[in-house]
């Protein structure tokens, strides 16, 4: 069965800390691999994506994601973290063709210490 | 440019009534999608449609239906509301192979 899993739930780091987000996927054909961000009700905007290419992929707001087909996993990271990044965060996986028929994990709050 | 927009913000509906959440987009894309967020989960796909006059199902299309009669508009009718259908709805639209712009969202409650 198609899926997404993100290991946590909920992440607290301290303002201008690393972060690492985890994402792991279970899809039968070669993957379309998002993440999107969702601040407090608001709709979801796009951080970043893989269609193919580079396994390294850059975003907005200085997040990257490496998509690691061996491992099926595609985690988020962003060198130092800023308060406004607080927010919640979804990875998402879908299909070549039409690829906003989109499978979600459950996502993972992200809240920033000051 | 407006980009997707969802009307109305917020619904409370009673058991049994109805309603039509409205989506517009005016970005021509083809592809339109309903996603409804339960507390705690992800996006779970209702419908979508790949250009006017067609649409299909999602994961979770019962109790909902959906027409798509022009490329700008995507309405998602519920015809006998259920507690179970409390929740946030998120239009979204898209070209072909590309990622999803999603609307504001509306927030319904069936009490």
């Amino acid at each position: 069965a198609q899926s997404v899993t993100q290991p946590d739930i909920h992440i607290t780091v301290s303002e201008g800390a690393s972060l690492e987000l985890r994402c792991n996927y279970s899809y039968g054909a070669t993957p379309y691999l998002f993440w999107y961000v969702q601040s407090p009700g608001q709709g979801l905007q796009l951080l970043l994506k893989y269609f193919s290419g580079d396994t390294l992929v850059q975003g907005i707001k200085g997040f990257e994601a490496e998509f690691k087909r061996s491992q099926s996993s595609f985690n988020l990271r962003k060198p130092s973290v800023h308060w406004s990044d607080a927010a919640e965060y979804f990875c998402a996986v879908g299909a070549h063709g039409i690829t906003g028929k989109l499978i979600f994990g459950q996502g993972t709050t992200l809240q920033v210490k000051p | 440019n407006a980009g997707v927009t969802q009307t109305p913000k917020f619904r409370i509906l009673k058991i049994g009534q109805s309603m039509t959440l409205q989506c517009t987009q005016d970005m021509n894309h083809n592809y339109m999608y309903w996603y409804r967020q339960d507390p705690g989960m992800g996006l779970k796909l209702i419908y979508y449609s790949v250009g006017a006059g067609i649409t299909d199902k999602g994961e979770v299309p019962n109790g909902y239906n959906v027409s798509r009669s022009t490329t700008e508009d995507f309405p998602l009718r519920l015809e006998l509301a259920a507690p179970s259908q409390t929740s946030v709805y998120f239009c979204a639209s898209s070209p072909q192979n590309s990622p999803l712009h999603f609307g504001n969202g509306t927030r319904l409650t069936v009490t």
